[in-house]
């Protein structure tokens, strides 16, 4: 069974950082790329971050670029986002995501989520 | 970035009645369209990718049509357990969008 296992979250104030981890089991992790996506209090969906199966690619949209690092430790099953600069508008919830096979830009297993608040 | 505009915000049916969502894309995206339900406190499940092609365990009730820039996801003779919102999201690279989402109540 595919599971992924996000920790890390809690109450941060502005400008300050987090690292967010997500466990993952049930599948060669080394083989999938992955995705960070957060929900929002309104509950929008926004992808932030993405990286290849061996790490050597990533991918940021604007929103984030700069401020957040994805990484992965394929012999630990982990998968990371550091966080840093937060301002109010990165609270969300964060959830670890795999992609479809073949490097597919879907999701098609989403972790429970781990929830961050950026406020002083 | 392309943008995702989803019709309706929201949907009121009754058990056994069929709805359709629709998506739309502000470019082509050919067929690299996914729709995700959502239940209330959970995490999102993929539903459809690639347009039409139903994940892994989804039922047959719901189906996935359209390409380029207009997109449907139909989901016939609603069951109690399909209510909840449902996204859309193009994966034709990077970077991803999703549209605002559709909730789907119990009339």
């Amino acid at each position: 069974e595919v599971k992924l296992v996000e920790s890390g979250g809690g109450l941060v104030q502005p400008g300050g950082s987090l690292k967010l981890s997500c466990a993952a089991s049930g599948f060669t992790f080394s083989s999938y790329t992955m995705s960070w996506v957060r929900q929002t209090p309104e509950k929008r969906l926004e992808w932030v971050a993405y990286i290849s199966n061996g790490g050597g690619s990533t991918y940021y949209p604007d929103t984030v670029k700069g401020r957040f690092t994805i990484s992965r430790d394929n012999a630990k099953n982990t998968l990371y986002l550091q966080m840093s600069s937060l301002k109010s508008e990165d609270t969300a919830m964060y959830y670890c995501a795999r992609q479809g096979a073949g490097k597919a830009y879907y999701f098609d297993y989403w972790g429970q989520g781990t929830t961050l608040t950026v406020s002083s | 970035d392309i943008q995702m505009t989803q019709s309706p915000a929201s949907l009121s049916a009754s058990v056994g009645e069929t709805v359709t969502i629709t998506c739309r894309a502000s470019e082509n995206i050919y067929s690299y369209l996914a729709w995700y339900q959502q239940k209330q406190g959970k995490s999102p499940q993929l539903l459809v990718y690639n347009a039409k092609t139903l994940a892994e365990g989804v039922p047959s009730r719901f189906s996935g049509s359209g390409s380029g820039t207009q997109f449907s996801l139909k989901i016939n003779s609603l069951q109690p357990e399909d209510f909840g919102s449902y996204y859309c999201q193009h994966h034709y690279g990077t970077p991803l969008t999703f549209g605002a989402g559709t909730k789907l109540e119990l009339k």
